[in-house]
């Protein structure tokens, strides 16, 4: 079974330069998430979709960061304008619908702002 | 206090020890409680669920005492691969959408 996909991988931008990454869940996995995780900390919600639909945004710093999930799938979330302490790696996760915490994340994208 | 809160770290054990790792978190509504395993530069994988009763997995034993509002979770036997950071994880707010807050992590080191 595939996993959770993620691209790109890593991206550093400047300070002010705006950002995208994507996200292809489990095939079947209704929730999705997008996690921030600095380093040293665990992973941060930032978002969270039940097909295309906003569960919880209340942690997404929305001046920034947006976020969609337009056909139910794939997601995308961006963030215009980056800040420095946006250096992070960016998790995406998919779950069943009732599962709960088994969540299945993806590799992850590294953003460095400088 | 921090919602969920773990031990700091890091745990250096040789291969063959027993190591607890400790968890606290602040909401009682909680439901659901996780341990997961995040290896170096690696995504978060789930090692076990954690049930009232207490369960195991093999050389794995986890925890649950929600009247003081700690999970633990024990490791026999280490093994060099079990090096990895152990995240403590709870539902945020008693319900199925599985909105999760992770601790901080503990690290754990294994040493031949």
């Amino acid at each position: 079974e595939a996993g959770v996909a993620q691209s790109p991988r890593y991206k550093i931008i400047e300070k002010r330069q705006s950002v995208a990454f994507w996200c292809n869940p489990i095939s079947g996995h209704a929730t999705l998430y997008w996690y921030q995780q600095i380093l040293g900390q665990g992973p941060k919600l930032l978002i969270q979709f039940q097909n295309n639909g906003v569960v919880d945004d209340s942690q997404l710093p929305k001046d920034r960061f947006s976020a969609e999930r337009l056909k139910g799938v794939d997601s995308t979330l961006k963030i215009q304008p980056a800040k420095l302490e946006d250096s992070a790696v960016y998790l995406c996760a998919s779950s069943l619908m009732t599962s709960g915490g088994k969540q299945f994340f993806g590799p992850g994208t590294r953003l460095t702002v400088l | 206090r921090k919602e969920v809160e773990q031990d700091p770290g890091p745990f250096n054990v040789p291969e063959g020890a027993t190591v607890a790792f400790n968890c606290t978190y602040s909401n009682s509504a909680s439901q659901s409680f996780f341990w997961y395993r995040q290896d170096c530069r690696k995504e978060p994988k789930l090692l076990m669920s954690v049930y009232s009763s207490g369960n195991e997995d093999g050389r794995f034993t986890a925890q649950l005492n929600r009247a003081s509002q700690y999970i633990s979770l024990l490791i026999r036997d280490s093994k060099l691969s079990d090096s990895a950071t152990y995240l403590c994880v709870v539902n945020r707010d008693g319900g199925s959408q599985g909105n999760l807050i992770f601790g901080k992590g503990t690290k754990l080191s294994v040493k031949p």
